[in-house]
């Protein structure tokens, strides 16, 4: 088992750039989450997702998109890259019948917009 | 609404020393609780979590947690701290699948 992983590690992006972080589970989890990590600021939800195809805004969302078209995957878009996207991306999976909701993470992408 | 405080950004010790990373909450509904770690330039993983039952618990590395519900605290603890142990740690509440909340951090570093 994998876990989850994310692709790319690093990148280095321009303001007004699009790039798309990926995010693949194989554990068959349900719900899958993108978080952003801000120095001293803790994880932040930007969009979640309950199974293919049902997505939802997290806390954060604005200047994001994301899709599920399969179970496994669950890639985040940007758009128009700001500096406030500086950051680093985490992607997690759960399983909604383990009723303790821990969530598994990816090793996340750390994201630079000059 | 759900909230979560580590109160402390920072907390240095001494290899074997004996260390508490506080954890306050506040929630109108029952929730569950974790414990994370980051190690640098690593995603998250759990240390350990209350579900119910005994509010100690125990969890990976030696370290323990205890849920004092009146105190709506969830402290982490360790009786003896190793090198390996430098990381930042997150404490987290969730009432649901869909809803997890984390608190800032409190970065662990451990001087020989």
């Amino acid at each position: 088992n994998a876990g989850v992983t994310q692709t790319p590690k690093f990148r280095i992006l321009k303001i007004g750039q699009s790039m798309t972080l990926q995010c693949t589970q194989d554990m068959n989890h349900n719900y899958m989450y993108w978080y952003r990590q801000d120095p001293g600021m803790g994880l932040k939800l930007i969009y979640y997702s309950v199974g293919a195809g049902i997505t939802d805004k997290g806390e954060v969302p604005n200047g994001y998109n994301v899709s599920r078209s399969t179970t496994e995957d669950f890639p985040l878009r940007l758009e128009l890259a700001a500096p406030s996207q500086t950051s680093v991306y985490f992607c997690a999976s759960s399983q909604q019948q383990q009723a303790s909701y821990e969530q598994y993470f990816g090793p996340g992408t750390r994201l630079t917009v000059t | 609404a759900q909230s979560v405080t580590q109160l402390d950004s920072q907390v240095p010790v001494f290899e074997e020393a004996p260390v508490e990373l506080r954890c306050n909450y506040s929630s109108s509904v029952s929730v569950y609780l974790f414990w994370y770690v980051q190690y640098p330039n690593q995603g998250l993983q759990l240390l350990l979590k209350y579900l119910s039952g005994s509010t100690l618990v125990k969890g990976i590395n030696g370290f323990e947690a205890e849920f004092n519900k009146s105190q709506t605290s969830f402290h982490l603890r360790k009786p003896s701290v190793h090198i390996s142990d430098t990381a930042e740690y997150f404490c987290a509440v969730s009432s649901s699948a869909s809803k997890i909340i984390f608190g800032s951090g409190t970065r662990l570093s451990i001087r020989p």
